[in-house]
């Protein structure tokens, strides 16, 4: 299946601090979905983005599309004790029948 | 919010047994989809269903996994024979259409001893 990368792999940062994190694909995608995991439950979608260039933001957090439809990358903004957890991007197949899912990057924030 | 719902939350069976995880997809959802996750691993796709058919499936899925929609509301995926390396969390997810952001359970986390 599809490779989706993300880096970093984890992050280890203080409270109000700005995060970055990004995930890069072999092959170009029209659809990139951020999501979020908490311990021990689901994930929870957060951004879905749909066109290349589109900056969509949710609140603190601000994805982005690459223009070579092949990245995307997810900021968080002021970072706060419940951001902790592990994001995942996603992008579908060419059939649409699924969504390859990412590396994932763990996100611990110290307060 | 409506949301897909999983049970049970946790499973512990023996090697060889058959174990059924149980899915409540989101009412107007179209498209169901199990994926699994081993601990402190990425999440993998197991199988998707469509139409009351499955519409693509991963490797992972062998003989030894199906899945049924007995009922309008409900999905189930059945391991028939399980195996150690079967321990993992189980998540269900639905979607609008195909191609549209899925919506996941809580999972089921199911220990093979």
């Amino acid at each position: 299946g599809q490779q989706l990368n993300q880096s970093p792999q984890s992050m280890f940062i203080q409270e109000g601090e700005d995060v970055s994190m990004n995930c890069t694909s072999s092959s170009i995608f029209n659809t990139w979905l951020w999501y979020k995991q908490d311990p021990g439950e689901g994930p929870v979608l957060l951004i879905a983005l749909y066109k290349a260039g589109e900056l969509t933001s949710n609140g603190r957090l601000t994805a982005q599309f690459g223009i070579t439809r092949k990245d995307s990358f997810l900021n968080i903004s002021a970072s706060i004790p419940s951001d902790v957890g592990i994001y995942f991007c996603a992008g579908p197949s060419n059939t649409g029948n699924q969504f390859y899912f990412g590396t994932g990057t763990s996100l611990t924030v110290i307060p | 919010e409506p949301e897909v719902t999983q049970t049970p939350s946790h499973q512990v069976t023996q090697m060889g047994q058959e174990v059924i995880l149980r899915c409540v997809p989101i009412s107007n959802h179209l498209y169901f989809y199990w994926y699994r996750q081993i601990l402190g691993q990425k999440v993998e796709f197991l199988v998707s269903f469509y139409n009351n058919e499955i519409s693509e499936k991963s490797e992972i899925f062998d003989d030894q996994f199906s899945v049924e929609r007995p009922d309008g509301s409900n999905f189930t995926l059945k391991i028939r024979s399980t195996k150690l390396e079967d321990s993992a969390m189980y998540f269900c997810a639905s979607s609008v259409t195909g191609g549209s952001p899925l919506h996941f359970g809580n999972g089921t986390r199911l220990t093979v001893t």
